[in-house]
């Protein structure tokens, strides 16, 4: 079993919608991580928790310690939102970066 | 957050050269850099970690050899694919960890694919 799973592993919206992206994971950690991957291949980091809740414009992420899972949400998807999004964890052992396999994410218009 | 700029893009070789991928940290100074491989819709798999100044430390099943990792300041650590094959065509990433940035943020370049002939 993977240290980090990600649900659902595609995704297609319509435009407007709101989405909801999942990840569980099984270690100990220092923070999570939310990134974005374009087609391009290029990563950028969206948010870096390790509680509660934080938000940046239609991007809303969570964290819940005691069960080990994390949120990500979008409100009033777009299609430049199409992008596959991946989750980290830093590992409380040794900061090193584990990553779930990601949620390919189609906005149609 | 912090700027990783990665170069190049996009890169193709004949099969036996050798390619060499640089990560340069811009407005910070990187003391720890990770590279990472990513297959085809598989996750990114730490390849190695390295410290400014000294050897880089590789994970399990990585040929030392094969991907050369220098770390030579504090902004710059270049990854060298040596005698390359078709096997070795992937997505190629850095990260960089330091300044006044705590150890959990990890800050990332633009990847490059590297696709071997």
């Amino acid at each position: 079993k993977n240290e980090v799973e990600q649900s659902p592993q595609n995704l297609t919206a319509q435009e407007g919608e709101f989405i909801t992206i999942n990840c569980s994971y099984s270690v100990g950690i220092s923070a999570l991580h939310w990134l974005q991957q374009h087609p391009g291949g290029g990563i950028v980091s969206l948010f870096m928790l390790s509680s509660g809740k934080k938000k940046h414009g239609r991007l809303i992420a969570t964290i819940n310690i005691q069960e080990k899972h994390s949120s990500l949400h979008i409100t009033a998807s777009h299609p430049r939102d199409s992008a596959v999004y991946i989750c980290a964890v830093s590992k409380s052992s040794n900061y090193k970066l584990t990553f779930g396999k990601g949620t390919l994410l189609t906005v149609n218009p | 957050g912090a700027v990783v700029s990665q170069h190049p893009s996009r890169v193709i070789c004949k099969s036996g050269t050798s390619v060499k991928i640089e990560c340069r940290s811009l407005d910070f100074q990187a003391t720890t850099m990770f590279w990472y491989r990513q297959f085809p819709k598989q996750s990114l798999m730490l390849m190695a970690t390295s410290n400014e100044g000294s050897k880089a430390t590789y994970e399990q099943g990585v040929e030392k050899d094969k991907f050369l990792i220098n770390h030579a300041s504090l902004t710059l650590s270049t990854l060298t694919v040596t005698s390359a094959h078709p096997e070795d065509s992937s997505f190629y990433i850095c990260s960089a960890r330091g300044g006044d940035y705590s150890d959990t943020e990890a800050f990332f370049g633009q990847g490059t694919r590297l696709t071997v002939v």
